[in-house]
């Protein structure tokens, strides 16, 4: 079993769209929560990061973590079609120097 | 440049040849790391440099793998005797790791791409 899994998708929404991207993991140990998002040919770059347990906003977007449930979730507001992207989710231990990231989920917002 | 850069941006090989890939952290920036991504397989990590620290080199799928960082700058990671299952987009990342550790927040380079025919 993989340390995290992600629906990889493709997800296609018509904008204006809420979208909800969903990541479980199976290492109670992981305290920090982030998700990427992944332009076509680009790198990574973080959207947001949680420590630990609740809630998180920035904008459009909201990140909430269940550590009771292993289960971390991105909301994406008011969808644009500049959101269209690949949007990882990555964990990693309080302690140690891995990042652990899903596979991606393909994010399509549709005009 | 602000960012991470890596070279080549593409790079296409025959199977059994050695290939290097470059990567220029941030300025400053303490952390080194290599991911490979190979499609639907996420980012799979494969080396961290940190400070003068020995490398954390538990990510490496086979001894054909290896990296160096000089100077705690530079990095080059080299795969030796290529295979066609090596093909896949080689990312680095840099970031400043605070002392005690803590949460680091990882910036990636654009990637290379590599072909092994």
């Amino acid at each position: 079993q993989k340390e995290v899994e992600q629906d990889p998708g493709p997800l296609s929404v018509p904008e204006g769209a809420i979208v909800s991207l969903n990541c479980t993991y199976s290492n109670s140990a992981f305290q920090y929560f982030m998700w990427y998002r992944q332009y076509s040919r680009k790198g990574p770059e973080l959207l947001m990061y949680t420590y630990s347990s609740g809630n998180k906003e920035d904008g459009r977007f909201t990140a909430q973590v269940d550590k009771s449930s292993k289960y971390i979730s991105l909301f994406i507001r008011d969808s644009q079609p500049s959101d269209s992207a690949t949007y990882l989710c990555a964990m990693r231990r309080n302690t140690g120097n891995q990042f652990y990231f899903g596979t991606g989920t393909s994010l399509t917002v549709i005009p | 440049g602000a960012g991470v850069s890596q070279s080549p941006s593409n790079k296409v090989t025959e199977k059994g040849k050695d290939v290097e890939l470059r990567c220029d952290p941030i300025s400053g920036h303490t952390a080194l790391y290599w991911y490979r991504q190979s499609l639907g397989q996420g980012l799979e990590f494969l080396i961290y440099f940190q400070g003068n620290s020995a490398p954390d080199k538990s990510g490496l799928p086979s001894d054909r793998f290896s990296a160096e960082r000089t100077g705690g700058s530079v990095s080059t990671l080299t795969i030796q005797r290529t295979q066609q299952e090596d093909s896949a987009v080689y990312l680095c990342a840099s970031s400043y790791r605070p002392a005690g550790g803590g949460y680091n927040e990882q910036f990636f380079g654009p990637g290379t791409r590599l072909t092994v025919l």
